[in-house]
């Protein structure tokens, strides 16, 4: 039974850098896509964007700039980290498996999430 | 890239059928047969419902089912129960990232 567990502080101090852990078990991390996704208190979903295995990154263009996602096939983690946050940034961030090993079919393996608030 | 459009709310007594429809462009519902919709419960995770518009992982009951016409995607969920009351949210691929809708409040009378 493949599970996904995020792990990273639970309070960012505005300007600095958000880092999350997405730790894999129960399955190889080769072969799939892996996401990040957040969802604000009480709003909506919204993808931060995915990883091939490979290392092969796609971005949610409106957060490209403070972005950066990266893989460690031997740790069988993925990573997320977001520069320069602000209160905007408060959410819970899930991460999340490509269904049957693609980009398009959106995600059906997720992690609990874990929340994050940005706040001095 | 805009989020799609959905119902903030519908509402159904258990055992009827409701439809929750997902509008969006050419960019994302109308150029791609990759959407897919998430059963969201309070404090939960997202769980994948439909996806490629109309087929069920497995596990999923046959009581969801989803189709779509040009720009908009729908999904419908017959004989309710009292357990489908929870947030919907509809999903495409896009050649960024995926988009989400706003999310759906399903109520079950």
């Amino acid at each position: 039974q493949v599970q996904l567990q995020e792990s990273g502080p639970g309070l960012v101090k505005p300007s600095e850098t958000l880092s999350l852990t997405c730790t894999v078990s129960g399955d190889s991390i080769t072969h799939y896509y892996w996401s990040w996704i957040r969802q604000p208190p009480g709003k909506g979903l919204e993808c931060i964007g995915y990883i091939f295995y490979s290392g092969s990154t796609t971005y949610n263009p409106s957060l490209k700039s403070r972005v950066t996602m990266s893989v460690d096939t031997s740790k069988n983690q993925f990573s997320l980290k977001l520069s320069s946050v602000t209160a905007a940034d408060t959410a819970v961030y899930f991460c999340a498996r490509g269904y049957s090993g693609r980009k398009s079919a959106g995600a059906d393996i997720w992690g609990q999430g874990t929340m994050i608030t940005v706040s001095s | 890239q805009s989020a799609l459009t959905q119902p903030a709310t519908v509402s159904g007594s258990p055992g009827q059928s409701i439809t929750i429809s997902c509008s969006g462009t050419s960019s994302d519902v109308g150029g791609y047969n990759y959407v897919s919709w998430y059963q969201q419960h309070p404090g939960k995770a997202p769980k994948l419902m439909i996806y490629d518009v109309s087929n069920r992982p497995s596990g999923v009951s046959n009581r969801f089912s989803g189709s779509k016409s040009g720009d908009t995607a729908s999904l419908t969920i017959s004989g309710l129960q009292a357990e489908d009351e929870a947030d919907y949210y509809c999903s495409s691929y896009t050649s960024s990232t995926w988009v989400f809708g706003g999310g759906t409040k399903l109520t079950v009378l």
